[in-house]
């Protein structure tokens, strides 16, 4: 199973909106789009910030939202602030019965 | 209040065994539809899943590492252990257990552990 493709990098000014796009296959973005995202902070535990493609836990901020058309998904930052400064890493749900994680997208605000 | 914690050795030698332990509250692994997952990240790489237990016993792992992992509960201890033979400097990285969602549920980590490091060095 080969990581999904995300860029390896993505910054904006405080305020700016960033999308991060997330490319797998038919059989796990394309599948079931069972799609959620992370934000790791390095030496933190990483935290679920989107799943099932678009829905959000409670307390994440309204400033991410998720997407996916076919086999990308994407993850929407507005309103860019500093402590979004983050690495991102998007995870998909696979036919094969297991996960499939992102290379993940270091974000930073200028 | 879920909270997940992983213990086990800093330092393992090639070819070795490891034995990493997942001690978790706040949910119990006997609930319909609870899984805990193990995952790790390698220095400066990223975030790979290993295997994820479910709460009837039903286990899954990565396809490329499953001839060399393990996963096991206890539901008493509410503690879930994982053991990948043959180690190898490569398996250097952060290890963690997280909270899981089966596919009925979404498919997703909402809880995680804070990590442990292990090195693989002779």
């Amino acid at each position: 199973q080969s990581a999904l493709t995300q860029p390896a990098s993505m910054s904006g000014s405080p305020g700016q909106s960033i999308t991060i796009s997330c490319t797998g296959t038919s059989s796990d973005v394309g599948s079931y789009g069972l799609v959620s995202w992370y934000q790791h902070h390095p030496g933190k535990a990483p935290k679920l910030m989107i799943y099932e493609g678009f829905k959000r836990p409670s307390g994440v901020s309204n400033r991410f939202s998720g997407s996916k058309s076919g086999n990308t998904a994407s993850l929407t930052i507005s309103g860019l602030q500093a402590e979004d400064e983050a690495d991102y890493y998007c995870c998909s749900y696979t036919l094969s019965n297991t996960f499939v994680f992102g290379t993940g997208t270091k974000v930073t605000v200028l | 209040q879920v909270t997940l914690r992983e213990s086990g050795p800093a330092l393992v030698k090639p070819t070795q065994t490891l034995t990493l332990t997942c001690t978790f509250s706040g949910f119990s692994l006997s609930t319909s539809e609870m899984c805990v997952s193990w995952i790790r990240q390698p220095p400066g790489k990223a975030l790979e899943w290993l295997a994820r237990i479910d709460w009837d016993n039903d286990k899954w792992y990565s396809t490329s590492l499953k001839t060399r992992l393990t996963i096991s509960k206890d539901t008493s201890k509410n503690q879930v252990v994982l053991t990948m033979t043959n180690m190898d400097p490569v398996d250097t990285a952060t290890y963690y257990c997280a909270r899981t969602r089966p596919l009925s549920g979404g498919s997703y980590f909402d809880d995680w552990g804070q990590g442990t490091l292990v090195t693989v060095s002779s």
